[in-house]
């Protein structure tokens, strides 16, 4: 089964610092796409940030950056100097190249502490 | 502005009805999913369609259908056959369906079965 698993259910970070949400997954494909989503309290998914499995630079957007480890099916997500708004659900999900469906993580809750 | 909307953002069933939950998009998407989302899980899909009268089950279909008149809406029924049917659902659409594709969210619709 094609699985993708995040280990922590909850995870709190003071204000301003850096904290990292990790990501498995497991598959024998090559091709795919991984995503990260932010579900906040309003319960909207909000996309954070995208990587292509064929690209070895990891993917940045403003405070957010990915550790991608193909070899080891690992796709963590780095927060740095973080903010009271990024409070939220975060969701681990990738979708095979062909494929429509994406499959989700159980989901890490992240607090901030002020 | 441009954007998903899914109404009610709250519903209430007795059991034994049929629902359907609305979700409409203007952003000129070709290809438009279904999610249901319980406690401590991930998104599962429940229908997905790329093109106006053409749809496909995804992980957990049974109990549920839905249709694609427009290309602009994708409404899903929750019919008395789908034994455990509260849950939040999430109607989400992307360009053309490709797995390249990133995937946007529409709000979502909390569903009770009383």
């Amino acid at each position: 089964a094609q699985t993708v698993t995040q280990s922590q259910p909850e995870m709190s970070v003071q204000e301003a610092e850096t904290v990292t949400l990790s990501c498995t997954y497991d598959t024998s494909e090559s091709d795919y796409y991984l995503f990260w989503y932010k579900q906040p309290p309003s319960r909207q998914m909000i996309l954070v940030i995208r990587q292509e499995a064929y690209k070895q630079q990891n993917a940045t957007e403003n405070r957010f950056s990915v550790n991608f480890q193909k070899a080891a099916k690992s796709f963590s997500l780095k927060i740095s100097d973080s903010q009271l708004g990024d409070a939220a659900m975060y969701f681990c999900a990738w979708v095979i190249q062909g494929a429509q469906k994406l499959v989700f993580g159980q989901g890490t809750r992240l607090t901030i502490n002020p | 502005d441009g954007g998903i909307t899914q109404s009610p953002k709250y519903l209430f069933r007795k059991e034994g009805q049929n629902v359907t939950l609305s979700c409409e998009q203007n952003l000129n998407h070709d290809a438009m999913y279904w999610y249901r989302q319980d406690p401590g899980q991930g998104l599962r899909l429940i229908y997905y369609s790329q093109i106006v009268n053409d749809f496909q089950k995804g992980d957990i279909a049974e109990g549920y259908s839905v249709s694609r008149e427009k290309k602009e809406s994708f409404p899903l029924t929750v019919t008395s056959a789908q034994k455990n049917p509260t849950a939040f659902y999430l109607c989400a659409s992307s360009i053309s369906g490709a797995s390249t594709d990133t995937q946007y969210f529409g709000p979502g619709t909390r569903l009770t079965v009383l």
